[in-house]
C-alpha cells in the first residue's frame, strides 16, 4: 500500500526565516511526486512533480528536491503570502495506484511579519 | 480557460436526501477525480475516470456514484446522503498522455448532513 507521512504537520517561520518540509514516501516503484500548495478555502493549487532521484525543481522562494525515500520542499526567505498548507502525493508506477494520487496529510505553515 | 469548475459552493442535506455535485473543465483533459478533504484525514480518492465512459473506484467509494458520458463532465451522485459524508468535496483533472495526472483541482463544494 502506498504511503505519504508529512512532517512536520504545522510550522511557524519569521519573514525571512528559510526552512525545509519533509515527505517521506513508500510506493511500489514511483511515476511521480508531486508538491501542492493549498490557501484556506480553496482547492489546492500544483507546484511541482518529480519523476527521479535527484532531480530538482525551483519556483521563487521554493525549491523542491527528490530522493529515494522522500522529497523535502525548502522555503528560502519566506513571505507571509507563503502561508498555506503544503500537500505531497505520489503516483505509482504500476498497479492500482498508478491510476491515483496517494496524498500525505499536509504541513501548515505560518510565516509571521 | 474556465480550468475546473464546481457546482454547488455549498450544501446542507438531511440524512437520506440525495443530490449530485457537478463538476466540469474545459482543458480536454482525459483523467478526472473526486476527492473527500476531512480533517486530520487529508484527500482521500473517491472515484476517478480515464476517459469517457471509462470510471473507477478509488480508496473511499461507499455511498457515491459516478457516470462518465463526455469528456468535459465528471458528476457525482450521493445515493442516500449519511452525516459521515460531511465533507469537503474536491473535482480534479488531468492531461493523461504521458500517465503522469498532475492533477488541477476545481474550488471546492462544502457539504453538511444533518
Amino acid at each position: 500500500e502506498d504511503q505519504v507521512t508529512q512532517s512536520p504537520e504545522a510550522l511557524r517561520l519569521q519573514e525571512g526565516e528559510s526552512s525545509s518540509l519533509n515527505c517521506s514516501y513508500t510506493v511500489s516503484g514511483l511515476r511521480g511526486l508531486f508538491w501542492y500548495r493549498q490557501d484556506p478555502g480553496k482547492g489546492p493549487e500544483f507546484l511541482f512533480t518529480l519523476y527521479s532521484a535527484g532531480e530538482e525543481k525551483e519556483k521563487e522562494r521554493l525549491k523542491a528536491t527528490l530522493t529515494k525515500k522522500e522529497s523535502f520542499l525548502h522555503i528560502t526567505a519566506p513571505k507571509p503570502e507563503d502561508s498555506a498548507t503544503y500537500l505531497c502525493a505520489v503516483q505509482a508506477a504500476s498497479g492500482a495506484g498508478s491510476y491515483q494520487l496517494t496524498f500525505g496529510k499536509g504541513t501548515k505553515l505560518s510565516v509571521i511579519p | 480557460n474556465a480550468g475546473v469548475t464546481q457546482t454547488p459552493k455549498f450544501q446542507v442535506l438531511k440524512t437520506g436526501q440525495s443530490m449530485t455535485l457537478q463538476c466540469a473543465q474545459d482543458m480536454n483533459h482525459e483523467y478526472m477525480s473526486w476527492y473527500r478533504q476531512d480533517p486530520g484525514m487529508g484527500l482521500r480518492l473517491i472515484h476517478y475516470s480515464v476517459g469517457a465512459g471509462i470510471t473507477d473506484q478509488g480508496e473511499v467509494p461507499n455511498g457515491y456514484n459516478v457516470s462518465r458520458s463526455t469528456t468535459e463532465d465528471f458528476p457525482l451522485r450521493l445515493l442516500s446522503a449519511a452525516p459521515s459524508q460531511t465533507s469537503v468535496y474536491f473535482c480534479a483533472s488531468s492531461y493523461s498522455g504521458e500517465l503522469v495526472y498532475e492533477q488541477y483541482f476545481g474550488p471546492g463544494t462544502r457539504l453538511t448532513v444533518t
